[in-house]
Protein backbone atom coordinates (compact mmCIF):
# COMPACT_ATOMS: atom_id res chain seq x y z
CA UNK A 1 0.00 0.00 0.00
CA UNK A 2 1.12 3.46 -0.55
CA UNK A 3 2.69 5.43 1.94
CA UNK A 4 3.03 9.05 2.84
CA UNK A 5 6.45 10.37 1.45
CA UNK A 6 8.56 13.09 2.59
CA UNK A 7 11.85 14.88 0.62
CA UNK A 8 14.64 15.02 1.49
CA UNK A 9 15.09 12.92 4.35
CA UNK A 10 17.92 14.26 5.68
CA UNK A 11 18.67 18.30 5.18
CA UNK A 12 21.81 20.09 6.62
CA UNK A 13 21.94 24.25 6.55
CA UNK A 14 23.32 26.86 8.99
CA UNK A 15 21.47 29.15 10.89
CA UNK A 16 19.71 32.27 8.98
CA UNK A 17 19.38 29.84 5.80
CA UNK A 18 15.95 28.58 4.51
CA UNK A 19 14.64 24.83 3.88
CA UNK A 20 11.87 23.77 2.17
CA UNK A 21 10.22 20.14 3.21
CA UNK A 22 7.81 18.37 1.06
CA UNK A 23 4.94 15.81 1.81
CA UNK A 24 2.78 13.78 -0.43
CA UNK A 25 0.06 12.25 1.42
CA UNK A 26 -1.55 8.94 0.80
CA UNK A 27 -3.61 9.04 -2.18
CA UNK A 28 -7.14 9.87 -1.64
CA UNK A 29 -6.32 11.48 1.74
CA UNK A 30 -7.39 15.17 1.90
CA UNK A 31 -5.96 16.08 4.90
CA UNK A 32 -2.09 16.59 5.64
CA UNK A 33 -0.44 17.50 8.88
CA UNK A 34 3.11 18.38 10.26
CA UNK A 35 4.40 17.99 13.14
CA UNK A 36 8.24 19.08 14.90
CA UNK A 37 9.66 15.82 16.96
CA UNK A 38 13.23 17.08 19.08
CA UNK A 39 15.28 14.42 20.58
CA UNK A 40 13.62 12.06 23.24
CA UNK A 41 10.34 13.79 22.84
CA UNK A 42 6.85 13.33 21.31
CA UNK A 43 5.81 14.64 18.25
CA UNK A 44 4.76 18.44 18.37
CA UNK A 45 1.56 19.32 16.16
CA UNK A 46 2.21 22.39 14.32
CA UNK A 47 0.15 23.26 11.20
CA UNK A 48 -2.61 21.38 8.97
CA UNK A 49 -4.34 21.64 6.11
CA UNK A 50 -7.71 19.80 5.14
CA UNK A 51 -9.02 20.70 1.20
CA UNK A 52 -6.13 22.64 0.28
CA UNK A 53 -7.10 25.55 3.51
CA UNK A 54 -5.14 25.83 6.25
CA UNK A 55 -7.43 23.83 8.90
CA UNK A 56 -5.51 24.49 12.58
CA UNK A 57 -2.46 25.70 13.75
CA UNK A 58 -0.35 24.84 16.18
CA UNK A 59 3.30 26.18 17.88
CA UNK A 60 4.33 26.76 14.81
CA UNK A 61 7.00 29.99 14.66
CA UNK A 62 6.13 32.76 12.02
CA UNK A 63 9.33 31.82 10.21
CA UNK A 64 7.81 29.30 8.68
CA UNK A 65 4.66 28.70 6.62
CA UNK A 66 3.44 25.99 4.85
CA UNK A 67 0.45 25.19 2.25
CA UNK A 68 -1.28 22.37 0.61
CA UNK A 69 -1.27 22.63 -3.31
CA UNK A 70 -3.90 21.37 -5.94
CA UNK A 71 -2.80 17.98 -5.84
CA UNK A 72 -2.91 17.93 -2.12
CA UNK A 73 1.11 17.87 -1.41
CA UNK A 74 2.09 20.22 0.76
CA UNK A 75 5.50 22.37 1.73
CA UNK A 76 6.72 23.57 4.62
CA UNK A 77 8.96 26.13 4.19
CA UNK A 78 11.42 27.25 6.73
CA UNK A 79 13.08 30.86 6.96
CA UNK A 80 15.85 32.12 9.12
CA UNK A 81 16.80 28.88 10.60
CA UNK A 82 17.82 28.54 14.22
CA UNK A 83 19.89 25.64 15.64
CA UNK A 84 16.51 24.89 17.86
CA UNK A 85 15.22 24.14 14.76
CA UNK A 86 16.98 20.95 14.35
CA UNK A 87 14.59 18.51 14.57
CA UNK A 88 13.11 15.14 12.87
CA UNK A 89 9.94 16.94 11.05
CA UNK A 90 6.89 14.38 9.88
CA UNK A 91 3.98 14.92 8.20
CA UNK A 92 1.14 12.89 8.14
CA UNK A 93 -2.20 12.29 5.77
CA UNK A 94 -5.34 11.07 6.93
CA UNK A 95 -8.92 10.93 5.13
CA UNK A 96 -11.01 14.13 6.72
CA UNK A 97 -9.78 15.31 9.95
CA UNK A 98 -10.96 13.16 12.96
CA UNK A 99 -9.56 9.80 11.66
CA UNK A 100 -6.78 7.92 11.80
CA UNK A 101 -2.88 9.72 10.72
CA UNK A 102 -0.47 7.98 8.79
CA UNK A 103 3.11 9.62 8.97
CA UNK A 104 6.31 9.91 6.46
CA UNK A 105 9.46 8.59 7.00
CA UNK A 106 10.40 12.34 8.24
CA UNK A 107 12.30 14.87 7.56
CA UNK A 108 15.87 15.32 9.72
CA UNK A 109 17.06 19.01 9.68
CA UNK A 110 20.30 19.36 11.13
CA UNK A 111 20.81 23.25 11.59
CA UNK A 112 24.57 24.37 12.00
CA UNK B 1 -4.89 23.39 27.63
CA UNK B 2 -5.26 19.50 26.54
CA UNK B 3 -2.71 17.41 28.18
CA UNK B 4 -2.37 13.89 27.59
CA UNK B 5 0.17 12.18 30.46
CA UNK B 6 1.40 8.72 29.59
CA UNK B 7 3.64 6.51 32.46
CA UNK B 8 5.72 4.56 32.43
CA UNK B 9 9.02 6.46 30.71
CA UNK B 10 10.83 3.78 30.18
CA UNK B 11 10.24 -0.24 30.82
CA UNK B 12 12.34 -2.47 31.00
CA UNK B 13 11.18 -6.35 30.71
CA UNK B 14 12.45 -9.54 29.99
CA UNK B 15 11.11 -11.43 26.81
CA UNK B 16 8.25 -13.09 27.86
CA UNK B 17 6.84 -11.30 30.19
CA UNK B 18 4.09 -8.73 29.82
CA UNK B 19 3.74 -4.90 29.26
CA UNK B 20 1.49 -2.37 29.89
CA UNK B 21 1.59 1.57 29.36
CA UNK B 22 -1.30 4.01 30.62
CA UNK B 23 -2.62 7.29 29.34
CA UNK B 24 -4.37 10.09 30.67
CA UNK B 25 -6.10 13.25 29.03
CA UNK B 26 -6.84 15.95 30.67
CA UNK B 27 -9.86 16.32 28.78
CA UNK B 28 -12.51 14.19 27.22
CA UNK B 29 -11.15 12.61 23.92
CA UNK B 30 -13.26 11.82 20.74
CA UNK B 31 -10.95 9.01 19.39
CA UNK B 32 -7.53 8.29 20.95
CA UNK B 33 -4.59 6.36 18.48
CA UNK B 34 -1.69 4.47 19.42
CA UNK B 35 1.96 4.20 17.21
CA UNK B 36 5.02 2.33 17.94
CA UNK B 37 8.21 3.75 16.91
CA UNK B 38 11.57 2.40 16.35
CA UNK B 39 14.61 3.93 16.97
CA UNK B 40 15.35 6.33 13.88
CA UNK B 41 12.00 5.86 12.85
CA UNK B 42 8.53 7.54 12.31
CA UNK B 43 5.30 6.96 13.95
CA UNK B 44 3.85 3.78 12.96
CA UNK B 45 -0.08 3.50 13.30
CA UNK B 46 -1.88 0.55 15.37
CA UNK B 47 -4.69 1.44 16.63
CA UNK B 48 -7.89 4.14 16.77
CA UNK B 49 -10.08 3.73 19.43
CA UNK B 50 -13.56 5.60 19.16
CA UNK B 51 -15.92 4.08 21.48
CA UNK B 52 -16.36 4.42 25.45
CA UNK B 53 -15.10 1.57 27.00
CA UNK B 54 -14.39 0.22 23.30
CA UNK B 55 -11.55 -2.73 23.91
CA UNK B 56 -9.44 -4.58 20.81
CA UNK B 57 -6.94 -7.18 20.23
CA UNK B 58 -4.02 -7.35 17.75
CA UNK B 59 -2.79 -10.64 18.55
CA UNK B 60 -0.67 -10.31 21.39
CA UNK B 61 -1.31 -6.42 22.12
CA UNK B 62 -4.79 -5.54 24.03
CA UNK B 63 -5.61 -1.62 23.74
CA UNK B 64 -8.61 -0.22 26.12
CA UNK B 65 -10.64 3.21 25.65
CA UNK B 66 -11.65 4.35 29.51
CA UNK B 67 -15.25 4.85 29.73
CA UNK B 68 -15.17 8.55 30.55
CA UNK B 69 -13.16 8.73 26.93
CA UNK B 70 -10.23 10.30 29.19
CA UNK B 71 -7.51 7.58 29.31
CA UNK B 72 -6.17 4.28 27.70
CA UNK B 73 -4.36 1.76 28.18
CA UNK B 74 -1.90 -0.73 26.13
CA UNK B 75 -1.27 -3.92 27.16
CA UNK B 76 1.47 -6.52 25.29
CA UNK B 77 1.19 -10.41 26.34
CA UNK B 78 4.66 -12.44 26.27
CA UNK B 79 6.99 -9.50 24.88
CA UNK B 80 9.08 -10.59 22.41
CA UNK B 81 12.58 -8.58 21.35
CA UNK B 82 10.54 -7.51 18.51
CA UNK B 83 8.46 -4.96 20.69
CA UNK B 84 11.20 -3.07 21.55
CA UNK B 85 10.84 0.86 20.46
CA UNK B 86 8.47 3.79 22.01
CA UNK B 87 4.61 3.29 22.61
CA UNK B 88 3.01 7.10 21.96
CA UNK B 89 -0.79 7.26 22.76
CA UNK B 90 -2.01 10.54 21.04
CA UNK B 91 -5.68 11.86 21.40
CA UNK B 92 -7.91 14.21 19.64
CA UNK B 93 -10.29 16.37 21.19
CA UNK B 94 -13.92 15.96 21.58
CA UNK B 95 -14.29 19.64 21.12
CA UNK B 96 -12.37 19.73 18.07
CA UNK B 97 -13.00 18.57 14.77
CA UNK B 98 -9.46 19.56 13.79
CA UNK B 99 -7.82 16.67 14.02
CA UNK B 100 -4.77 17.47 15.26
CA UNK B 101 -3.04 15.31 17.95
CA UNK B 102 -1.75 15.70 21.38
CA UNK B 103 0.64 13.18 22.09
CA UNK B 104 1.73 11.35 25.39
CA UNK B 105 5.36 11.88 26.18
CA UNK B 106 5.60 8.01 24.98
CA UNK B 107 7.19 4.30 27.42
CA UNK B 108 10.26 3.34 25.64
CA UNK B 109 10.20 -0.43 25.87
CA UNK B 110 13.39 -2.32 26.02
CA UNK B 111 13.15 -5.96 25.86
CA UNK B 112 15.98 -8.25 27.14
CA UNK B 113 16.02 -11.75 25.74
Amino acid sequence: AAGVIQSPRHLIKEKRETATLKCYPIPRHDTVYWYQQGPGQDPQFLISFYEKMQSDKGSIPDRFSAQQFSDYHSELNMSSLELGDSALYFCASSRGQNNEQYFGPGTRLTVT
Amino acid sequence: GQQVMQIPQYQHVQEGEDFTTYCNSSTTLSNIQWYKQRPGGHPVFLIQLVKSGEVKKQKRLTFQFGEAKKNSSLHITATQTTDVGTYFCAGQDRGSTLGRLYFGRGTQLTVWP
